[in-house]
């Protein structure tokens, strides 16, 4: 596709719901992204992926977080048992061949936990 | 101590007016530096590349003092258009990792 594309947009669950996020990166590039911005604050690294391979989670919050990416493509973030912290901007990036040029953000999925 | 620090503004100036600010950066094995923009409630998106001997695009001006640990980004001559969220952005040796600070808020009036 033309960008990075993710769903939904927005989305409101209930405390101790499970919820999936979903990114789409332009096509054919090889590493993926997974940033969380709370309200006021500059994006935070949660997850690297190259093709399928999940090379860094350092920044996953807690066990509650889980990623994925099976066919190297489309990549799904997990939150198991949402806690009103896990309130955020959930951001997408991916870029053609890993390093820091050329990332491209999607637009985010705004998560509220009530 | 995070690890990239931003005076968060607001910074509100008119249109035309030359406006500047800095960050700081707590690892000095930080190698690579980028401002990036960002709109309300939109997605981050890159400004510029910072380099160590200074570099320009247009209106905008990158500064790295790498003894001191501070960028620095001037915007000449406003526009409205110019009214966003700059993120201060430093990677270290890992290659891929972006790290992002705060934010800092400018708005331009007419």
């Amino acid at each position: 596709g033309a960008g990075v594309s993710q769903s939904p947009r927005y989305k409101v669950a209930k405390r101790g719901q499970d919820v999936a996020l979903r990114c789409d990166p332009i096509s054919g590039h090889v590493s993926l992204f997974w940033y969380q911005q709370a309200l006021g604050q500059g994006p935070e690294f949660l997850t690297y992926f190259q093709n399928e391979a999940q090379l860094d989670k350092s920044g996953l919050p807690s066990d509650r977080f889980f990623a994925e990416r099976p066919e190297g493509s489309v990549s799904t973030l997990k939150i198991q048992r949402t806690q009103q912290e896990d309130s955020a901007v959930y951001l997408c990036a991916s870029n053609l061949g890993g390093g820091l040029y050329g990332y491209t953000f999607g637009s985010g999925t705004r998560l509220t936990v009530v | 101590r995070k690890e990239v620090e931003q005076d968060p503004g607001p910074f509100n100036v008119p249109e035309g007016a030359t406006v500047a600010f800095n960050c700081t950066y707590s690892n000095s094995a930080s190698q690579s530096f980028f401002w990036y923009r960002q709109d309300c409630r939109k997605e981050p998106k890159l400004l510029m590349s910072v380099y160590s001997s200074g570099n320009e695009d247009g209106r905008f001006t990158a500064q790295l003092n790498r003894a001191s640990q501070y960028i620095s980004l001037l915007i000449r001559d406003s526009k409205l258009s110019d009214s966003a969220t700059y993120l201060c952005v430093v990677a270290g040796s890992n290659d891929y990792k972006l790290s992002f600070g705060a934010g800092t808020t400018v708005t331009v009036r007419a």
